[in-house]
């Protein structure tokens, strides 16, 4: 089981550009959330995917997007990159269904550094 | 608003008992999770509590109080690899919308 992948690892943009960065969840896995987590900081909800729509979202403006593929894969887009965007991306991955328990897995992360 | 506080970071000695609290405010409750994590690395998960009590697995534990809003993650014969930074968060509800505190630096020292 290869866990939660990400790619790429690392990133540097300009302000202003657009950034897609990818995420492939643990295998069983199908509802992704993506986390923005600045340097010394706890992770941030930014939003979630399940079943190919945005389930759940935090407090980021719209140009935070993503999309999730039918295979549960998922993409996070960010336009017109600012400075503050600058930070370590997480992908987490859970299964679905009821129940409290709902640990989630951790990806490597995507360092963005946008100059 | 979802508020959760822990220290910012604390220092033991190897071999040592450590003890990080973690306190929290939030809209719902349905489990408090807590997640070490190595400079640039991702988040790994070290412990579950959504009972009050005390959740032991070899040498971390955690304890968890919800009418009080307090969690503590307890580490106890310290190693120098578990210097690190430890991450409480809660889940509020049933959609794995975690809220994360800061983060705790553990500094474990010879």
């Amino acid at each position: 089981d290869a866990g939660v992948t990400q790619s790429p690892t690392h990133l540097i943009k300009t302000r202003g550009q657009q950034v897609t960065l990818r995420c492939s969840p643990k295998s069983g896995h199908d509802t992704v959330s993506w986390y923005q987590q600045a340097l010394g900081q706890g992770p941030q909800f930014i939003f979630q995917y399940y079943e190919e729509e945005e389930r759940q979202r935090g407090n980021f403006p719209d140009r935070f997007s993503g999309h999730q593929f039918p295979n549960y894969s998922s993409e996070l887009n960010v336009n017109a990159l600012l400075l503050g965007d600058s930070a370590l991306y997480l992908c987490a991955s859970s299964p679905s269904g009821g129940g409290s328990y709902n640990e989630q897995f951790f990806g490597p992360g995507t360092r963005l550094t946008v100059l | 608003g979802q508020n959760i506080d822990q220290p910012t970071e604390m220092t033991a000695t190897e071999g040592a008992i450590v003890q990080i609290n973690c306190t929290y405010q939030t809209s719902g409750f349905n489990g408090l999770f807590w997640y070490q994590q190595h400079a640039g690395e991702a988040p790994t998960f070290l412990s579950y509590n959504v009972l009050d009590g005390l959740e032991e697995k070899g040498r971390f534990s955690s304890f968890l109080s919800r009418s009080k809003g307090y969690s503590y993650l307890l580490l106890k014969e310290l190693q120098m690899k578990d210097s690190a930074s430890y991450l409480c968060a809660v889940n509020p509800n049933n959609f794995n919308k975690f809220y994360f505190g800061s983060g705790t630096k553990l500094n474990v020292k010879p």
